[in-house]
């Protein structure tokens, strides 16, 4: 059972690089979500998507994009990397917004 | 805007004790909760989902109950092992709205 699968796991950006955080499910869940973790601050949520061709801000969304082409994946761009995008990203999945949630082993993006 | 708290921020316990980890939350009008492990530098794993018509859920040695009214829930891990280590989080959904995390409760069992 594959769940919910990131790519990569780990990344060293330089100020000013873009990438794209990849995240895929197969468990043809809905909603899919990113929330980056810093430490000691809890998951904040930065966009999520009810289904393909639908997607919404979440607390953080500034310098971050998203799009959802289809039900499986949902991936996460980063156009400008800066030092405050130093975080641990983490692609969830559900079936609906009320039922449980699937995470990710999450990317670990460090940005110098 | 919901806002989520988790007491207390760690936690260190001799092995076998039972403990209780504290989770509230402001807003009542929750749809579920959901309580979740992390090891470090890995993923979360969900441990326990309530719905709000629910008043806990039980699973092995793990069992979550809600208070809604009150705006609580706790999760209660009977006869700890050094392998329950991990930061422990939960997390309200509102309706179909994401996830609201609190920031976790970091348990050390001693051996």
């Amino acid at each position: 059972n594959a769940g919910v699968t990131q790519t990569p796991k780990f990344r060293i950006l330089k100020i000013g690089q873009s990438m794209t955080l990849q995240c895929t499910q197969d468990m043809n869940h809905n909603y899919m979500y990113w929330y980056r973790q810093d430490p000691g601050m809890g998951l904040k949520l930065i966009y999520y998507s009810v289904g393909a061709g639908i997607t919404d801000k979440g607390e953080v969304p500034n310098g971050y994009n998203v799009s959802r082409s289809t039900t499986e994946d949902f991936p996460l761009r980063l156009e400008l990397a800066a030092p405050s995008q130093t975080s641990v990203y983490f692609c969830a999945s559900s079936y609906e917004g009320n039922t449980e949630a699937f995470f990710g082993q999450g990317t670990r993006l460090t940005v110098v | 805007k919901q806002e989520v708290t988790q007491i207390p921020a760690a936690l260190s316990v001799p092995e076998g004790e039972n403990l209780v980890l504290n989770c509230s939350f402001t807003d009542s009008a929750i749809y579920n909760l959901q309580w979740f492990r992390q090891d470090p530098g890995k993923g979360l794993t969900s441990l326990l989902l309530i719905q709000s018509s629910q008043r806990e859920q039980t699973s092995g040695r793990l069992n979550a109950s809600l208070d809604k009214s009150s705006g609580r829930s706790t999760l209660y891990i009977a006869a700890s092992q050094p392998g329950d280590s991990a930061t422990y989080l939960c997390a309200v959904s509102k309706g179909n709205t994401p996830l609201v995390f609190g920031k976790g409760t970091r348990l050390s069992v001693i051996a």
